[in-house]
């Protein structure tokens, strides 16, 4: 079985602060994307990566960076949270032959 | 651009048949797929399609007309585990990366 774990399900922040939000996945999968979910909104991807080192951004990409130092962790960061950055982040892979994305359980994020 | 269409709430009975629509505009186009959601759960996959027609696996099918870019996912025999937000995506061909529609809340009725 696939498991993507993601370091925090529930996290508390205050404006300026940085913050790292950390995703594991256990099957070797090449591509890695973090999204966030708001109401009404959908999904939408932040950023993305297809190999170790590797990033790409995705259609929300600012105020956020990525670091993917080795294969199996994919770390978010947001430099100076901010409260439009209060929302649910969810960590996806897959492998490079797949269609299908794995999920992470999510973090909801609060900033105040 | 690149958008996906999909009713934002669908309610029915159980034991019942529904069918949940999606309409996507993408500039390049490879597949379609489909994710359940629970609520506070995280999304999981249903299916995917990459040529027209009927995909099925057990309760659910998936449909794709890529003419008409348009695809729709049918839910059988109702079940009330069934109540959750379904996602239609569409893979981009140029990055490879999913373009996600905003979700229908499917709601199950005894």
């Amino acid at each position: 079985d696939v498991k993507v774990t993601q370091s925090s399900r529930y996290l508390v922040k205050r404006t300026g602060e940085k913050v790292f939000l950390e995703c594991v996945q256990d099957m070797d999968h090449e591509n890695m994307f973090w999204y966030r979910q708001d109401p009404g909104l959908g999904l939408r991807l932040i950023y993305f990566s297809y190999d170790v080192k590797m990033k790409e951004k995705g259609d929300i990409p600012e105020g956020y960076s990525v670091s993917r130092e080795k294969k199996e962790r994919f770390s978010l960061i947001l430099e100076s949270a901010s409260t439009n950055q209060t929302s649910m982040y969810l960590c996806a892979s897959s492998s490079g032959t797949s269609d299908e994305q794995y999920f992470g359980p999510g973090t909801r994020l609060t900033v105040t | 651009g690149q958008s996906l269409e999909q009713p934002s709430e669908v309610t029915a009975v159980e034991g019942a048949i529904v069918q949940i629509n999606c309409t996507y505009q993408t500039s390049g186009f490879y597949g379609l797929s489909w994710y359940q959601q629970h609520d506070g759960g995280a999304p999981t996959f249903l299916s995917y399609n990459a040529l027209d027609g009927l995909e099925e696996t057990g309760r659910f099918s998936s449909f794709l007309s890529r003419s008409d870019s348009y695809g729709y996912l049918l839910l059988q025999e109702l079940q009330m585990k069934d109540s959750a937000s379904y996602f239609c995506a569409v893979e981009d061909g140029a990055t490879n990366k999913l373009i996600f529609g905003t979700g229908t809340l499917l709601a199950v009725q005894p």
